[in-house]
C-alpha cells in the first residue's frame, strides 16, 4: 500500500516568499506523484503531476515540484509567494494506471500568505 | 475542455432520507468514476471506483448498502447516501477518468451534504 505524509498541516509566508510545501510518500512500486489545489468549498484543480519523465515537473501558477526517489520526497515550491495562492494543498499518490487511479492523499497542508 | 460537474453543488436532508449526488463528466467520456470523501479540514479519502456497466468497487470500511453508486453511462455516475445520518455529513467530490487519455482525471466541484 502507497502512503503520503505531507509535513506542517499549516505553513504561513510572507507576500513575495518562497513556498516550500513538503510531501514523503511511500510506495512499494515506482508511483505517480501529484499535487492538487482546494480552494475553500471548491473540487480539487491539478497544479502538477510526476509521471516517471522528468523529475523536476513544473506546474500551473508558477509551481514546480522535484521527485526525489532517494529522499522519497516530492516538495511543492514556488519562488514567490502571492495573495492568491492562499489555499489548501495536497500532495496524493497512485500506483496504478498511470496515475489515472482513485488516489491517495495526504492531510493537506494550509497555505497562509501574509501582506 | 475536461469539466466534471457535480448535482447538487449543497444539500440538506432529514436523517433517515436518502440523498442523491450526480457526478457529469460534461465534454468527455469516463470509463472510470471515482468517489471521495472529505470531512471538514480533512483530507479526501477514496470511497469508491465505479465503472461503466459494471458494480462498483468499495474501499475497505465503506458500507456498499449505505453508499450506492450507480454508473449507467460514459458520462454519468451517481452517489446514493441511504437512510442518512448525520455522521454521513461531508463533502462528496468525484474524479472522472477520460476514456481517450487513460492517465488524466478530472475532479467535479464536490456537493456538500449536511443531514440534520
Amino acid at each position: 500500500a502507497q502512503s503520503v505524509t505531507q509535513l506542517g498541516s499549516h505553513v504561513s509566508v510572507s507576500e513575495g516568499a518562497l513556498v516550500l510545501l513538503r510531501c514523503n510518500y511511500s510506495s512499494s512500486v515506482p508511483p505517480y506523484l501529484f499535487w492538487y489545489v482546494q480552494y475553500p468549498n471548491q473540487g480539487l484543480q491539478l497544479l502538477l503531476k510526476y509521471t516517471s519523465a522528468a523529475t523536476l515537473v513544473k506546474g500551473i501558477n508558477g509551481f514546480e515540484a522535484e521527485f526525489k526517489k532517494s529522499e522519497t520526497s516530492f516538495h511543492l515550491t514556488k519562488p514567490s509567494a502571492h495573495m492568491s495562492d492562499a489555499a489548501e494543498y495536497f500532495c496524493a499518490v497512485s500506483v496504478t494506471g498511470g496515475g489515472a487511479d482513485g488516489l491517495t492523499f495526504g492531510k493537506g497542508t494550509h497555505l497562509i500568505i501574509q501582506p | 475542455g475536461a469539466v466534471v460537474s457535480q448535482h447538487p453543488s449543497w444539500v440538506i436532508c432529514k436523517s433517515g432520507t436518502s440523498v442523491k449526488i450526480e457526478c457529469r463528466s460534461l465534454d468527455f467520456q469516463a470509463t472510470t468514476m471515482f468517489w471521495y470523501r472529505q470531512f471538514p479540514k480533512q483530507s479526501l479519502m477514496l470511497m469508491a471506483t465505479s465503472n461503466e456497466g459494471s458494480k462498483a468497487t468499495y474501499e475497505q470500511g465503506v458500507e456498499k448498502d449505505k453508499f450506492l453508486i450507480n454508473h449507467a453511462s460514459l458520462t454519468l455516475s451517481t452517489l446514493t447516501v441511504t437512510s442518512a445520518h448525520p455522521e454521513d455529513s461531508s463533502f462528496y467530490i468525484c474524479s472522472a477518468r477520460n476514456r481517450d487519455k487513460p492517465y488524466e482525471q478530472y475532479f467535479g466541484p464536490g456537493t456538500r451534504l449536511t443531514v440534520t
